[in-house]
């Protein structure tokens, strides 16, 4: 099985603070990685898919990047609606979700 | 307008079975692959099953892997999960989930998830 660690679990940033998020994969999955929020009592939405492309309709200021075994989520710019917990998920062979990263706006 | 609407679940004993449904509108479930994911409470997501636009592939978490069964009605455009001898750990909130592509590996990403189903299991 392909392990994919997430990390932090948890991270407390303020409004404009730049944010990064890391996903690691062992062994490598290329750039078969998407990018997930989710809010408290709603569905996760999709943010990126195939490690850096934006999902239509998403804002600019979320972007993805890498490829192989090592993938960030950046929020350029936090907002007081990315208050959430996002999670990476493999996308080939296996369709395992990371454990997740909780963020607080200070 | 895309809308996937799950049903189906409830309060089950152990051991038990249930049948989860998910009736998509504004696409066809034939022309993409669609999924299961769950969430226990106060946890993380986890992928359950998922099957390729013209069910071709199919594949399962090791979790549920010859309990769950995944099919998929397109006259009827839904998809459903039949959940057998079901356990306690089973117990979560179930979404469907649509992917932005057909096969089901490589997956694409999942652009349109339903509200959830919950499903607790308890003597």
């Amino acid at each position: 099985d392909i392990q994919l660690t997430q990390s932090p679990s948890f991270l407390s940033a303020s409004v404009g603070d730049r944010v990064t998020i890391t996903c690691r994969a062992s062994p490598g999955i290329r750039r078969y990685l998407a990018w997930y929020q989710q809010k408290p009592g709603k569905a996760p939405k999709l943010l990126i898919f195939t490690a850096s492309t934006l999902q239509s309709g998403v804002p600019s200021r979320f972007s993805g990047s890498g490829s192989g075994t090592e993938f960030t989520l950046t929020i350029s710019s936090l907002q007081p609606e990315d208050s959430a917990t996002y999670y990476c998920q493999q996308l080939n062979p296996y369709l395992t979700f990371g454990g997740g990263t909780q963020v607080e706006i200070k | 307008e895309v809308q996937l609407v799950e049903s189906g679940g409830g309060l089950i004993q152990p051991g038990g079975s249930l049948r989860l449904s998910c009736a998509a509108s504004g696409f066809s479930v034939d022309d993409y692959a669609m999924h299961w994911v769950r969430q226990a409470p106060g946890k993380g997501l986890e992928w359950v099953s998922g099957i390729s636009w013209n069910s071709g592939s199919i594949d399962y978490a090791d979790s549920v892997k010859g309990r769950f069964t995944i099919s998929r009605d397109n006259g009827k455009n839904s998809l459903y999960l039949q959940m057998d001898s079901l356990r306690v750990d089973d117990t979560a909130l179930y979404y469907c989930a649509k992917d932005i592509f057909g096969p089901l590996v490589p997956a694409g990403g999942l652009d349109v998830w339903g509200q959830g189903t919950t499903v607790t299991v308890s003597s």
